[in-house]
């Protein structure tokens, strides 16, 4: 298989606890996404690497939230204090993108669930 | 900032007919919109894209329109199939690719 993959598919956890989730992206791809989408919204950009580098963030991203791609391959994503809020499914997507005309190809996302 | 609207939360068709799912967007500098699919408990998959310079790409069953001047695109599917009843969202690219919130398509036997 050699599409995006995402670990774990499903998270449960008590409010206050870290987690941490991982994404594999495409080996050739070059950016990577993280993305949140809850109950009847479409995925809300959060952040995006290009290569290792981390260019831009959403206002969304509070100082909870950290990603990082160490080696411009995979990905985490990590959610420090989870709040009930924080509930939601968590997409990665990635690219091979120079330019704006880009088809992401997606995860199958982790389902965040905070009690 | 809801740069990217699908104001039809669901639509309903019967097998055979034509689908129209319809979306606006409201910053002028995009130039590459691109509809998806999803299914429950997977991510969301590409299903056409169209350029700026272009108002109408065709792929199949599905054709996508764009007029820029209205800032509005729409996914056209002919004949819709039971198969393609799935959550389809509109996207627009700058670097972060903005979505709508999605229309329900169900497609009726």
């Amino acid at each position: 298989d050699t599409g995006v993959s995402q670990d774990p598919r499903h998270k449960i956890t008590k409010r206050g606890q870290n987690v941490t989730f991982r994404c594999d992206p495409i080996s050739e791809h070059n950016r990577l996404y993280w993305y949140r989408q809850t109950l009847g919204q479409g995925p809300e950009f959060l952040t995006y690497f290009q290569n290792e580098a981390q260019l831009e963030k959403s206002r969304l991203l509070s100082d909870r939230f950290s990603a990082e791609r160490p080696k411009g391959s995979f990905s985490t994503l990590e959610i420090q204090r989870t709040e009930q809020g924080d509930s939601a499914m968590y997409l990665c997507a990635s690219s091979y993108g120079q330019g704006n005309n880009e088809k992401l190809f997606f995860g199958s996302g982790t389902q965040l669930s905070v009690l | 900032d809801q740069q990217v609207k699908q104001n039809s939360p669901s639509l309903s068709v019967q097998e055979g007919r034509i689908s129209i799912l319809n979306c606006d967007y409201t910053n002028s500098m995009f130039d590459y919109f691109l509809w998806y699919k999803k299914y429950p408990a997977e991510g969301p998959t590409f299903l056409i894209s169209i350029s700026s310079i272009k108002d109408k790409n065709e792929d199949g069953r599905f054709t996508v329109f764009l007029n820029k001047s209205a800032k509005h695109l729409s996914l056209h599917i002919v004949p819709s199939q039971p198969g393609d009843s799935a959550v389809y969202f509109c996207a627009a690219s700058v670097v972060g690719m903005r979505f709508g919130a999605g229309t329900r398509l169900t497609v009726k036997p």
